[in-house]
């Protein structure tokens, strides 16, 4: 069963500190990996998608990678604001299935 | 852009009621979900449906069902309310594989059961 883990659970960063956010799973297997930000008691807002067949996707200051071998995605914070702080998901969507599995997130705080 | 559209942000309900949480989308996607989320228990997959009439269970369906007449709209249903059913409840849309499978999800519907 496909296992998707987020370490750390949570990170303090002052603001302007560049970051690496880690997401890992189990089965790698997988058709495409996205991450997620949620906001307190909000839903989730997609942040970027990674075809399996892809090794990165950017969006602004935000660059994530995939290493679909070793099981392991990172999501890059360039620049941090404190517009930043919320809570990150990755999940994936694994073979045999289009059911999305998630981690239980990082709470990223940054301070001004 | 993408809309998916829960009907309630908030909803008190009391134990034993049948509850009905309702969620719309406006992309012509194919594929919805329901999860709950819960702390330290994340996100978990309660059902999935790839078509209008078709279903699948998640993760942990019991106690749940699901209605899906229509293409864009997904509805969940609480047969018979319980405590343990207090949770944020979100519904996500997504295209089938083949397509842009970016998956978007609502607002969330935070269920109290008193």
């Amino acid at each position: 069963k496909q296992e998707v883990t987020q370490i750390p659970a949570a990170l303090s960063v002052p603001e302007g500190e560049n970051l690496v956010l880690n997401c890992s799973f189990t089965d790698s297997a997988i058709y495409n990996l996205q991450w997620f930000r949620q906001d307190p008691g909000k839903g989730l807002t997609s942040l970027l998608l990674i075809q399996s067949s892809q090794r990165e996707q950017t969006s602004g200051r935000l660059n994530a990678s995939l290493d679909k071998s070793s099981g392991r995605s990172t999501l890059y914070i360039a620049a941090s604001q404190p517009g930043d702080s919320a809570t990150y998901l990755c999940a994936v969507d694994q073979g045999g299935s289009e059911k999305l599995v998630f981690g239980k997130g990082t709470k990223l705080t940054v301070n001004p | 852009d993408v809309k998916v559209t829960q009907s309630s942000r908030y909803l008190v309900k009391r134990t034993g009621e049948k509850v009905f949480l309702e969620c719309v989308q406006d992309m012509d996607h194919e594929n919805m979900f329901w999860y709950r989320q819960d702390p330290g228990l994340g996100l978990r997959l309660i059902y999935f449906s790839y078509d209008v009439k078709m279903k699948e269970k998640g993760d942990i369906p019991e106690g749940y069902s699901v209605s899906r007449e229509k293409k864009e709209r997904f509805s969940l249903i609480l047969e018979s309310a319980s405590t343990n059913q207090t949770s944020m409840y979100l519904c996500a849309s997504s295209a089938p594989r083949g397509l842009d499978t970016e998956a978007f999800f609502g607002q969330g519907t935070r269920l109290t059961v008193v």
